[in-house]
């Protein structure tokens, strides 16, 4: 079975700074997909980046970039010049495509962005 | 595309009665996922369908519990008889092969 750990329950940020959150999976499989979503306080789930383990370029949205490695089964989140708006819960989530879309979700990392 | 849709979004009922989820997928979307989310147990899988099909349902919580998939564009979940610790925000999601999931906005239930 698949297990996607997040270590880091709560995090802070100053405004503008960057910040990197966690996540370790733990699979047997060698095709997958990794993602990143994020829950604001109105609790909409919101997929902000994807990840393909079959490339090695790391995927970018915007100020969200990911550090995927995928020997050490590690794919931290990174927020550059954070926002106020990305006070949220994140979760990480892991998919092997070879078990009909089932998602794994971490437990999560409570941002706060400090003003 | 108006995204997964929900109904109620918010549902507030007594103890025995019963309740019902409605969730619109995105379209072209050929997986759902029904999920439940409290402070105390996080975000736990009930259940989810490919191609209209329960694929694994070991996540419903017990017999009260049920849900259905009669098409590709409809899915319901109902539970029968209502308990107070049933309240939770209950998300419908769905995805198509490697997309990701998205999610409906959740409909907040409460059992009084």
């Amino acid at each position: 079975a698949q297990t996607v750990t997040q270590s880091q329950p709560e995090m802070s940020v100053q405004e503008a700074e960057t910040v990197t959150l966690s996540c370790t999976y733990d699979t047997s499989e060698s095709n997958y997909y990794l993602f990143w979503y994020k829950q604001p306080p109105s609790r909409q789930m919101i997929l902000v980046i994807r990840q393909e383990a079959y490339k090695q370029q790391n995927a970018t949205e915007n100020r969200f970039s990911v550090n995927f490695q995928k020997a050490a089964k590690s794919f931290s989140l990174k927020i550059s010049d954070s926002q106020l708006g990305d006070t949220a819960m994140y979760f990480c989530a892991f998919m092997n495509p070879n078990t009909g879309n089932q998602f794994y979700f971490g437990t999560g990392t409570s941002l706060t962005v400090i003003p | 595309d108006a995204g997964v849709i929900q109904s109620p979004r918010h549902e507030v009922t007594e103890m025995g009665q019963e309740v019902t989820l409605r969730c619109k997928p995105i379209s072209g979307h050929n997986s759902l996922f029904w999920y439940r989310q409290t402070m105390m147990r996080g975000l736990e899988l009930l259940i989810y369908f490919n191609n209209n099909v329960p694929i694994d349902d070991s996540g419903m919580p017990e017999d009260r519990f049920s849900a259905k998939m009669p098409n590709a564009s409809f899915s319901t979940l109902k539970i029968q008889p209502s308990e107070p610790r049933d309240s939770a925000v209950y998300f419908c999601a769905s995805s198509s092969y490697s997309s990701g999931q998205y999610f409906g906005p959740g409909t907040r239930l409460t059992v009084t």
